[in-house]
């Protein structure tokens, strides 16, 4: 059974740093790409970050672009998701997911229960 | 910048079908945009109902399939149960990207 546990949310100041972590089992985890969504309160779903699986490769949506870092210990099974400069727009649910496949931008098969991450002075 | 358009909100009677679209604002929906599909319960993480247009997982119902319709990613629901009330997502590709689309509100009444 695929599991995926993030960590790492709480609160932070506008201008702060956080990294969030997502610890995978149940699968190979380097045989697959992974991805971070988040969902602001109320609001839809985005697509953030997107890595390889062998690490690569990554991508980053605009709105994160040059403040967000995403990468992978494929000896931990572990994602990362470094996240700097945060504003206020950040504030969301934090969704850590694996991939259908290894390819990059692959859609997100299964999910994790997701970390809040709250921007607020 | 690219938007994916769904219906905000559909209403469906217990038994009864329905179909939930997703369109892109570059034109017609075409299959290499590996259309899937997801649903959400409040307070629940999202759960991919579908992928690359038709396919199924394991846990997807039977009642739930995926398709193009009229330039569109199409999400029909045949036999709708009270379990399926819930906020649906799609998601297209484009050349270096993924865009969720704005979600519907689907309810069972």
């Amino acid at each position: 059974e695929v599991q995926l546990v993030e960590s790492g949310g709480g609160l932070v100041q506008p201008g702060g740093s956080l990294r969030l972590s997502c610890a995978a089992s149940g699968f190979t985890f380097s045989s697959y790409a992974m991805i971070w969504v988040r969902q602001a309160p109320g609001k839809g779903l985005e697509w953030v970050s997107g890595i390889s699986n062998s690490g690569g490769s990554t991508y980053n949506a605009d709105s994160v672009k040059g403040r967000f870092t995403i990468s992978r210990d494929n000896s931990k099974n572990t994602l990362y998701l470094q996240m700097d400069s945060l504003r206020a727009e950040d504030t969301a649910v934090y969704y850590c997911a694996k991939a259908q496949s290894k390819t990059l931008l692959a859609g997100p098969s299964d999910w994790g229960q997701g970390t809040l991450v709250i921007v607020s002075s | 910048q690219t938007v994916v358009t769904q219906e905000p909100s559909l209403t469906v009677s217990p038994g009864g079908t329905v179909t939930l679209t997703c369109d892109s604002s570059t034109g017609a929906v075409t299959s290499g945009q590996s259309p899937s599909w997801f649903q959400q319960k409040p307070g629940q993480a999202p759960r991919t109902l579908i992928y690359d247009t038709r396919n199924k997982y394991s846990w997807t119902p039977a009642r739930f399939s995926g398709s193009l319709l009229g330039g569109k990613a199409a999400l029909t629901l045949s036999g709708a149960q009270p379990e399926d009330e819930a906020e649906y997502y799609c998601l297209l590709s484009y050349s270096g990207a993924r865009v969720f689309g704005g979600g519907t509100k689907l309810t069972v009444l």
